[in-house]
């Protein structure tokens, strides 16, 4: 079955650094989604990307697709205390199912 | 709007009794999701509805665990004869109908087996 996968499963940096998470996913995804889950909390909507070479912003994170619609990458610039949390992607294997299979997540801390 | 609802918010049970989940979505959507998460791992799919119907199950769920729609507006996720393994948080999720619909999730149930 389709499975999606995340690298680094932890991430530890100093306040100001830069943070990548990568997600690949075993076959071609019609979407890709993005939650953060911050510690005992619950998964939240970050982003949605659908196009091939998609790329987006929200100030400073950046969401990439890529062309062949398999990976995604979030890019977090000079990384702040907030940051802190769980990040997922998460992707439908084809465009005619609901089932939204999630990566199992990059945790990040962020040393002030 | 007051989010997704899931109760109850614990349950600590014992090997072998029966419990029962429930959530209640976001009442203008019609997709409902259940998912396990279990400590450093993510959302692990178990089942979701579209309105009433149950579309898709997941193949790792046993017969022991049963989720229900009846109206299409909340839900139940039933767990037969717990086992230690069960021990996990279950989160509700809905969203509209649609691939490009985002979930949004409850705060889930965190069930304790003994």
């Amino acid at each position: 079955g389709q499975q999606v996968m995340q690298i680094p499963q932890y991430q530890h940096v100093q306040e100001g650094e830069d943070f990548t998470t990568y997600c690949n996913s075993s076959t071609t995804l019609s979407n890709i989604q993005w939650y953060k889950q911050r510690p005992g909390g619950h998964p939240v909507f970050l982003i949605q990307l659908v196009k091939s070479g998609e790329v987006k912003k929200q100030k400073r994170l950046t969401f990439q697709f890529g062309e062949a619609k398999k990976n995604s990458s979030l890019h977090i610039t000079a990384t702040q205390t907030t940051d802190v949390g769980t990040y997922f992607c998460a992707g439908h294997g084809s465009s005619n199912t609901g089932k939204l299979i999630f990566g199992q997540g990059t945790t990040l801390q962020v040393k002030p | 709007d007051t989010g997704v609802s899931q109760n109850p918010r614990h349950k600590i049970t014992k090997r072998g009794q029966n419990v029962t989940f429930r959530c209640d979505p976001i009442s203008e959507h019609n997709r409902l999701y259940w998912y396990r998460q279990t400590l450093g791992q993510g959302p692990e799919f178990l089942t979701y509805f579209q309105n009433e119907a149950q579309l898709e199950k997941s193949r790792l769920l046993s017969d022991r665990f049963s989720a229900e729609r009846p109206k299409g507006s909340f839900s139940t996720l039933e767990i037969q004869r717990t086992e230690q393994g069960d021990s996990a948080m279950y989160l509700c999720a809905s969203s509209f109908a649609g691939e490009n619909s985002p979930l949004h999730f409850g705060n889930g149930t965190r069930l304790t087996v003994t």
